[in-house]
Formats: C-alpha cells, structure tokens, sequence
C-alpha cells in the first residue's frame, strides 16, 4: 500500500462548478501537506500549503486537513478552463529528512 | 530571474549511451533535487543536495549520479541508458527554511531510451 493514495481521474466538470480533490495517507508523522498543480508538459508549482489541521484559504481555492481521518482535500470554487491541470498532493514529516512524499496526481478537465 | 533550468528539454538515448542532464538555479537555494516522473507513480526521488558538496539517495538512485560542486548546479548522470529509464526527469530547489513546502521545479527533460 503506498502511503500516500490519490485517484487518477481524470475528473471532468463543468466551467462554474466546484471541484473537491482528495488524498489519503497512512504516516500519522506527516504535518505539512501541499498541493501543487501541473500543466501539461510543465513541472509541478506549489498552489497551497498547510500545516498540520485545519483549512486554508486562497482566492478559489480551500486546502483541508482532517489528520483524525488522514484525508486532506482542495476545493475549487467558480473553476474556469484555466483550472484544467494534474492536482497532486504532497506531504512531510518533520522527522523525515523533509522528504516529500506523493500522491500519483489527479488530472482535471474543466470543460468551457 | 530564471528560476530552475533543466537541458536539454527532450533527448533519445541508445541503450547503453551515458549522457548528463543539467539543472542549474539562480535562487541561491541550498536543496537541489532529481525526480523522475512515470504515469500512475507519482514523483520520485532520485538523488538529493542539501549544499554543495554534500549529496545523498532518493528512494530510486541506481543507474544515477550526482555531484554538487557549486550551490547553483546539480547535473544528473545517466551511466548506461536502459529502457527503464525512459521518464520525465525533474529538477527542483528549495531554501533550507521552506524545505517542508516550497520547492521550486523546472520544466523538466523528457528522455526516450530506445
């Protein structure tokens, strides 16, 4: 099992909808916990960072924590084509070296 | 400012061939990294810099070398291309107080070994 689970998609919604993506994990060590954003042919940009529990707002977008259920979440509000991208998620343990470890990436299409 | 800059955006290699894929940062960042990207497996750690001169193994580091003689670049050293190596390859830095959160990636290099 990897220790970090994120469902591939692709995910498709219509423009103006809200999207909600997901991982879960396993490492109750884990504290910080991001999400970046890849388009295509592109690398990975940080999009939101949180740490430990609780939510995070910024513009359209909302980063969970729930560390009693191991599941973090990123809510898009209002999505536009613009969204349209691979979301992955990302975690650390602060007695980790700050290695960071994975989801496999969920890919997003917004459809105009 | 250039961020990271990886060379060369694509490459075709023979199985057999060695070749260096560059990184280099303008950001002063003392973490440098190499990922490899493959379809369903999410990113994963080849080799790592926490400055120069001090490098170390991600979780996949066969097949690869590294070195780190000044802060700005890390080149990634394929010895002898295999077809398994064929993947998006991806460099990224981080300042050592945003390292839980804060990388900063290149575009990344796309290698075929054929």
């Amino acid at each position: 099992q990897k220790e970090v689970e994120q469902d591939p998609g692709p995910l498709s919604v219509p423009e103006g909808a809200i999207v909600s993506l997901n991982c879960t994990y396993s490492n109750s060590a884990f504290q910080y916990f991001m999400w970046y954003r890849q388009y295509s042919r592109k690398g990975p940009e940080l999009l939101m960072y949180t740490y430990s529990s609780g939510n995070k707002e910024d513009g359209r977008f909302t980063a969970q924590v729930d560390k009693s259920s191991k599941y973090i979440s990123l809510f898009i509000r209002d999505s536009q084509p613009s969204d349209s991208a691979t979301y992955l998620c990302a975690m650390s343990a602060v007695d980790s070296n700050y290695q960071l470890i994975w989801g496999a990436g969920t890919k997003l299409i917004i459809k105009p | 400012n250039a961020g990271v800059t990886q060379t060369p955006k694509f490459q075709v290699l023979k199985t057999g061939q060695s070749m260096t894929l560059q990184c280099a940062q303008d950001m002063n960042h003392e973490y440098m990294s190499w990922y490899r990207q493959d379809p369903g497996m999410g990113l994963r750690l080849i080799h790592y810099s926490v400055g120069a001169g001090i490098t170390d193994q991600g979780e996949v580091p066969n097949g690869y070398n590294v070195s780190r003689s000044t802060t700005e670049d890390f080149p990634l050293r394929l010895l002898s291309a295999a077809p398994s190596q064929t993947s998006v390859y991806f460099c990224a830095s981080s300042l050592r107080s945003a390292l839980s959160y804060g990388y900063t990636f290149g575009s990344g290099t796309r290698l075929t070994v054929v």
